[in-house]
């Protein structure tokens, strides 16, 4: 059974800080990550995908990724008011449909 | 970027109606699109996939016959719920995949509201 594993939080940090988002997965053929940011009342916004090993930045965006130990996180630098949302983790098998599997998200909460 | 729109974005309607959501590609070719349901603080809950020319898989315990997914094109598909009841008041958000990279993205959303 395909699961992905997220702590709900409310994971609190103060503005300026590094806000470090984990998630784990169970399935090893596992290829494909993203990170998803869902403002309450809105619709997921896709905001870091990441396919292999090791780090990728995008601003004060920076995803890890572990096929070893199957986790990937998220770190955001600086956090922001802005940034208080619900980060939701999506992995996709190789080979199969394409269907991503979803953690229930970690509700983030930066306060000034 | 990709971007996904969906329409209408609220509907209000009465017990017993039928309601048409419409969830559009615009700027890509998607031969993949999911239908979502979410209600208040809860998790996404993925209702079906749908592809290109061909019938939809929905997940286990969503009845077909009441969210009918049609999706005409590479950068149409429509969610049709019939014979709507209060219970079916959610939030209903479409996704396209762009398959080269397995990303999804997703439309805004529709709110529904039956009476």
């Amino acid at each position: 059974q395909k699961e992905v594993e997220q702590n709900s939080g409310p994971l609190s940090v103060p503005e300026g800080a590094i806000a470090s988002l984990n998630c784990t997965y169970s399935d090893r053929v596992s290829q494909s990550f993203f990170w998803y940011r869902q403002y309450s009342g809105k619709s997921p916004e896709l905001i870091m995908s990441i396919y292999s090993n090791g780090d990728k930045e995008d601003g004060r965006f920076t995803a890890q990724l572990n096929k070893a130990s199957q986790y990937v996180s998220l770190l955001i630098r600086d956090s922001q008011p802005s940034d208080s949302a619900t980060y939701l983790c999506a992995v996709v098998l190789s080979g199969g449909s394409y269907i991503p599997t979803f953690g229930r998200g970690t509700s983030l909460i930066v306060h000034p | 970027g990709a971007v996904v729109s969906q329409h209408p974005s609220r509907v209000i309607c009465k017990s017993g109606t039928s309601v048409k959501i419409e969830c559009r590609s615009l700027d890509f070719q998607a031969t993949t699109m999911f239908w979502y349901r979410q209600f208040p603080k809860k998790s996404l809950m993925l209702m079906a996939t749908s592809n290109e020319g061909s019938k939809a898989t929905y997940e286990q315990g969503v009845e077909k016959d009441k969210f009918l997914i049609n999706h005409a094109s590479l950068t149409l598909s429509t969610l049709t719920v019939t014979s709507a009841h209060p219970e079916d008041s959610s939030f209903y958000i479409c996704s396209a995949g762009r398959d080269t990279y397995n990303e999804q993205f997703f439309g805004p959303g529709t709110r529904l509201t039956v009476l």
